[in-house]
């Protein structure tokens, strides 16, 4: 099945840049996606590129998307508090009906 | 804000008890999805469906069962709860037709412990 590799930890400094890493499997991916998950809540959408986009720019998010390696990132610049979440990369299959979803990537801001 | 529900927020039962963790979504999506996450934090698809009367299992076997009688519902038990039951259950839904992003709306999710 599709398999999403993500790294596990990150801890940031406020204000600096933080840049969490993801390969994905499945070439014929539509859509590759990135959701935040707040302590004790449920996941939620950041943002999302089409795989025929190498980057995309969304006020501090930047995502790459690098096909030939499977190779996806997310980039928040001026990290703050409030970005102190777990991260998941995600990508669809079956026609975007389903999502498959990384390990998760857990980032701590430090004031 | 997304608008999907679910309950009990946290439970804590017996091993051999019978539960069900309610799943409802007022934005008139076909699709819908449960989700069990482990605590190294990993998510596995436990069972989906595509619109009323439709369920399948997902890519992680699960002893749970689910039904959907309704659009806005979609209810996941356990029979007979065990400790190895024990997780996190995250509900989510999906507007249907094979077109747009895919994104997924989740609830805040069913804190299962079984002892």
């Amino acid at each position: 099945g599709e398999d999403v590799e993500q790294s596990l930890f990150l801890s940031v400094r406020e204000g600096d840049s933080s840049v969490i890493n993801c390969t994905y499997t499945d070439s014929s991916s539509t859509y590759l996606y990135w959701y935040k998950q707040e302590p004790g809540a449920g996941l939620q959408l950041l943002t999302y590129i089409f795989s025929n986009m190498d980057m995309k720019q969304d006020q501090r998010l930047t995502v790459l998307l690098n096909k030939k390696d499977k190779h996806l990132s997310l980039r928040i610049a001026d990290t703050q508090t409030g970005d102190s979440a777990i991260y998941f990369c995600a990508e669809s299959y079956y026609g975007n009906n389903r999502l498959a979803f990384g390990k998760g990537n857990q980032v701590v801001v430090i004031p | 804000e997304a608008d999907i529900y679910q309950t009990p927020r946290y439970l804590v039962i017996g091993t051999g008890k019978k539960i069900t963790l309610e799943c409802s979504q007022t934005m008139g999506h076909d699709k819908m999805y449960w989700y069990q996450q482990d605590p190294g934090m990993e998510l596995h698809l436990i069972h989906y469906s595509y619109g009323v009367n439709s369920t399948e299992k997902g890519d992680l076997s699960s002893e749970s069962t689910v039904s959907r009688i309704r659009t806005e519902h979609f209810p996941l038990t356990l029979e007979s709860a065990r400790p190895s039951h024990t997780s996190q259950y995250l509900c989510a839904s999906a507007p249907g037709g094979s077109g747009g992003a895919g994104e997924l709306f989740f609830g805040e999710g069913s804190r299962l412990t079984v002892l």
